[in-house]
Order: C-alpha cells, then sequence, then structure tokens
C-alpha cells in the first residue's frame, strides 16, 4: 500500500496568517499516461464527514474559497491556507488513489493560535 | 444535488454482522462513479473499505481480509455494506462516498453521507 505521511501533526496559525500542510507518499502518484497527480486533500471538521477541497493535487473543488490552493509532484505535496479564516479550523486530510487501496493520511489538525 | 444517507444498527455483537445501507438521492447510482464505504474510528484516521459500480464490479480493501461485501440496489438506487466476524476494532463512523470515473478508475470523494456511529459490543 502507499502511505502517505503529513506534516506537523498539529499546526496553531494566527487569523490572517499562512498555514501550510505537507503530504509525503512513499511512492510517485503521478500517473505518466495523463501527466495527472492522483492526490487530493479534504476538510473534516468536527461531527461532520470531510469535504473535498483539491483533487489533481492543484484543481480546488466547486465553491472552495481560493485562499486553499494545492502544489506539489511526484511524492512531495503540499496543501496552502493563504490567510487562515476561523472556520478553517479543522483537521486535512491527503488522499491517494493511484494505487489500490486508496489511502488517507494520518490527518493535520489545524488550529488558531 | 447528490444526497448520501447511511442507515442501519448503531450497535452489533461481537463475531456478528455489521449491516449498513446507504440511499442515494439526486442521482442515479447507474452512472459513471464508483459508490464507495470509509471508516473512521473515533477521533482516528480515515480508512477506504471497498467499493461498487454499477455493472456489478466491486473492490475491497485486503485489510479486511475478505469480511466485507458491497453490493447495489438499483431498483432501489441504494448500496449496501455487510461485514462478518466484526470486533471492537469496527467500531468506527461509517461513511457512504461517491468517486467520479476518471481515466478508467475511481478518482477522488466528492460527496459523503453524513455518517453512522456503529459501535462493536455486547
Amino acid at each position: 500500500d502507499i502511505v502517505l505521511t503529513q506534516s506537523p501533526d498539529s499546526l496553531s496559525v494566527s487569523l490572517g496568517e499562512r498555514a501550510t500542510i505537507n503530504c509525503k507518499s512513499s511512492q510517485s502518484v503521478l500517473y505518466s499516461s495523463n501527466q495527472k497527480h492522483y492526490l487530493s486533500w479534504y476538510q473534516q471538521k468536527p461531527g461532520q464527514p470531510p469535504k473535498l477541497l483539491i483533487y489533481w493535487a492543484s484543481t480546488r473543488d466547486f465553491g472552495v474559497p481560493d485562499r486553499f490552493s494545492g502544489s506539489g509532484s511526484g511524492t512531495d505535496f503540499t496543501l496552502t491556507i493563504s490567510s487562515l479564516q476561523a472556520e478553517d479550523v479543522a483537521v486535512y486530510y491527503c488522499q491517494q488513489h493511484h494505487t489500490t487501496p486508496c489511502t488517507f493520511g494520518q490527518g493535520t489538525k489545524l488550529e488558531i493560535k | 444535488q447528490v444526497q448520501l444517507q447511511e442507515s442501519g444498527p448503531g450497535l452489533v455483537e461481537p463475531s456478528g454482522t455489521l449491516s449498513l445501507t446507504c440511499r442515494v438521492s439526486g442521482f442515479s447510482i447507474i452512472s459513471a462513479n464508483w459508490w464507495s464505504w470509509v471508516r473512521q474510528p473515533p477521533g482516528k484516521g480515515l480508512e477506504w473499505i471497498g467499493e461498487a459500480y454499477y455493472t456489478g464490479d466491486t473492490s475491497y480493501n485486503p485489510s479486511l481480509k475478505g469480511r466485507v461485501t458491497i453490493s447495489q440496489d438499483k431498483s432501489r438506487n441504494q448500496l449496501s455494506l455487510n461485514l462478518n466476524s466484526v470486533t471492537a476494532a469496527d467500531t468506527a463512523i461509517y461513511y457512504c462516498s461517491r468517486r467520479p470515473l476518471w481515466y478508467g478508475q475511481s478518482s477522488y470523494f466528492d460527496f459523503w453521507g453524513p455518517g453512522l456511529l456503529v459501535t462493536v459490543s455486547s
């Protein structure tokens, strides 16, 4: 199975500041035939299911604010929140679907400093 | 708008079978999408259980060692999950979710049900 390791496990950021979450894959999630990275990001607030934020490593889902962005290639990926808002407090997960079984990172808990 | 709703017993006895249903509304399960189950032990991370396509194709997480069966009822637009020989380690919130078919395989999870907590205990 592909192992996704997120860092840090938890993060405290001041309102309006940048938050950066990393996701490292144990092997490449790039599909050479279409040059797409099979890596997605989710936000999960307490008592709610995960919400899709980013797919193909850098494409925002419909309605996701543009302060959220995804980047990276190969085995190293980043989710960036450019200006943290109070409603962004959540746990964030990366997920790969390059190889079955699809797998998730362990999660990063984001809090307000 | 796609809506998913899980239902079933919230308590299952050890060694028994966990059986859940996911009702899909606003969208047909007969479509270019895989319909999946994901679980999350309380306070822990996410684990993909398996999924089904309307053709009858299924795919399961090998970690569940053959204990899982996922099926579809096209007439009711529903997805079902059966997990047998359950133990306390199977206590979790169970979610159903949609995965669009892209480039010939299932992709990201774009719609989720609210989840159902199932506790395995006597």
